[in-house]
């Protein structure tokens, strides 16, 4: 089945260091992937998505470019803040009678440390 | 635009109570799905409803049901509760076409003693 693996965490950075959170994925066909965060007390906000291989979805300085080669959708921030702390999930979408079913990894806590 | 709302916010049942959620989508939103996150196992999809349609169900047990009125408000309901149980319950709202973004609510937080 349909299944992501992502970065195992906690990552702990400093304020203005350059993040990579890992995410690859093993799917049938052609998926829709994504980037969700989760901040304390929240529910899940959209970051991100890309529909086919190689776009590049981007959003609040966040990166991700679907790789179909390597099946991965690595998340990439080039410069984070404090307020980037917070809990990242990935996710692919699976459609199963024309519905949209979300697969996601364990997610990643990610805290800025000024 | 008012997002998706879930009631309650927190709840704490005991083992072998049932409890009902509930889940109001965002305004023309005729797709809820409903998700379960424990630290254990992460998110989970649990099921998803259109226009008061069961289209998909994850895999859980058949303590786990669910159902959606004409307003498109849904509604989860887990019987005879276990400790396993506790989790954050997310539903998500989206215009049920199979590339339309789904839009998360806050959650509500399942502790069962």
């Amino acid at each position: 089945g349909n299944s992501v693996t992502q970065m195992e965490g906690p990552v702990t950075l400093s304020e203005e260091a350059f993040l990579t959170i890992n995410c690859t994925y093993t799917a049938t066909g052609y998926p829709s992937l994504f980037w969700y965060v989760q901040y304390p007390g929240e529910g899940l906000q959209l970051l991100l998505k890309a529909t086919k291989a190689d776009d590049k979805g981007s959003n609040k300085g966040f990166e991700a470019t679907y790789r179909k080669e390597t099946t991965s959708f690595h998340l990439e921030k080039g410069s984070v803040q404090v307020s980037d702390s917070a809990v990242y999930f990935c996710a692919l979408s699976s459609i199963i009678q024309g519905a949209q079913k979300l697969v996601f990894g364990q997610g990643t806590r990610l805290t800025i440390n000024p | 635009k008012a997002g998706v709302t879930q009631t309650p916010r927190y709840l704490i049942k005991t083992r072998g109570q049932q409890v009902t959620l509930s889940c109001s989508p965002i305004s023309g939103h005729r797709s809820v799905s409903w998700y379960q996150q424990t630290p254990g196992q992460g998110l989970q999809f649990l099921f998803e409803y259109f226009s008061e349609t069961q289209r998909n169900k994850g895999n859980f047990p058949g303590r786990f049901s669910g159902r959606q009125f004409s307003n498109s408000r849904s509604e989860m309901n887990v019987s005879t509760l276990e400790l396993g149980d506790s989790a954050l319950y997310l539903c998500a709202s989206s215009l049920g076409g199979q590339y339309n973004e789904q839009f998360f609510g806050p959650g509500t937080r399942l502790t069962v003693l």
